[in-house]
């Protein structure tokens, strides 16, 4: 079965650091893109960070200097660090897979995982 | 960062309703525009893949259309199941989501 599972979610002060960690099982992980999307409290849905190809790594402008993204093919595992939290990092962080071809010109999100949550507040 | 403009944001709707919602991009996107569904306490889920494919498992009262910057997701014969919240995404460049569409029952 495909399949992703967060961890690493909880509760955290102002200005304080955590890591989530994503576990792929079922796939390919090394083929794919892998994105790390939020859902902040009563807001949307953002995309926070992907690692793509060889390595390249992306970031929303929201959370550029502060949070880093970062794989271990071996390990089936990619990662999300937060550093310098603020409350409105505060909601529920969802790892997902992309699925694409520049063949047929689509990339999207096709597999994520069912969330870990981020509270920040002291 | 291409911006993403969803309307409604609210709807409702009844049972056995079609409802259509729109997404605007600020710029020229090449059909990469990818439709979610989002229930309270759930993974979002891929309905729409570039612009019109429909994602396999997904039932076919869920269409998509448009080109170049506008396009829409329309639901047909609404079912109970359908009430949720819908978003928009391109996928063009760095992806960026609509504020999404909250689908409540009337």
């Amino acid at each position: 079965e495909v399949q992703l599972v967060e961890s690493g979610g909880g509760l955290v002060q102002p200005g304080g650091s955590l890591r989530l960690s994503c576990a792929a099982s079922g796939f390919t992980f090394s083929s794919y893109d892998m994105h790390w999307i939020r859902q902040v409290t009563r807001k949307g849905l953002e995309g926070v960070s992907a690692i793509v190809g060889a390595g390249d790594t992306y970031y929303s402008d929201s959370v550029k200097g502060r949070f880093t993204t970062s794989r271990d093919n071996a390990r089936n595992s990619v990662y999300l660090q937060l550093n310098s939290l603020r409350a409105e990092d505060t909601g529920v962080y969802y790892c997902a897979r992309a699925r694409s071809s520049s063949t047929n010109y689509f990339y999207y999100m096709d597999v994520w995982g069912k969330g870990t949550t981020v509270t920040v507040s002291s | 960062d291409i911006q993403m403009t969803q309307s409604p944001s609210s709807l409702s709707a009844s049972v056995g309703d079609t409802v259509t919602i729109t997404c605007r991009a600020s710029q020229d996107i090449n059909n990469y525009l990818n439709w979610y569904q989002h229930r309270p306490g759930e993974a979002p889920k891929v309905l729409i893949y570039a612009t019109s494919s429909l994602q396999s498992g997904v039932p076919s009262r869920f269409s998509g259309g448009g080109s170049g910057t506008d396009f829409t997701l329309t639901i047909d014969s609404l079912q109970p199941e359908d009430f949720a919240t819908y978003y928009c995404q391109q996928s063009y460049r760095i992806i960026t989501f609509g504020q999404g569409t909250r689908l409540e029952i009337k």
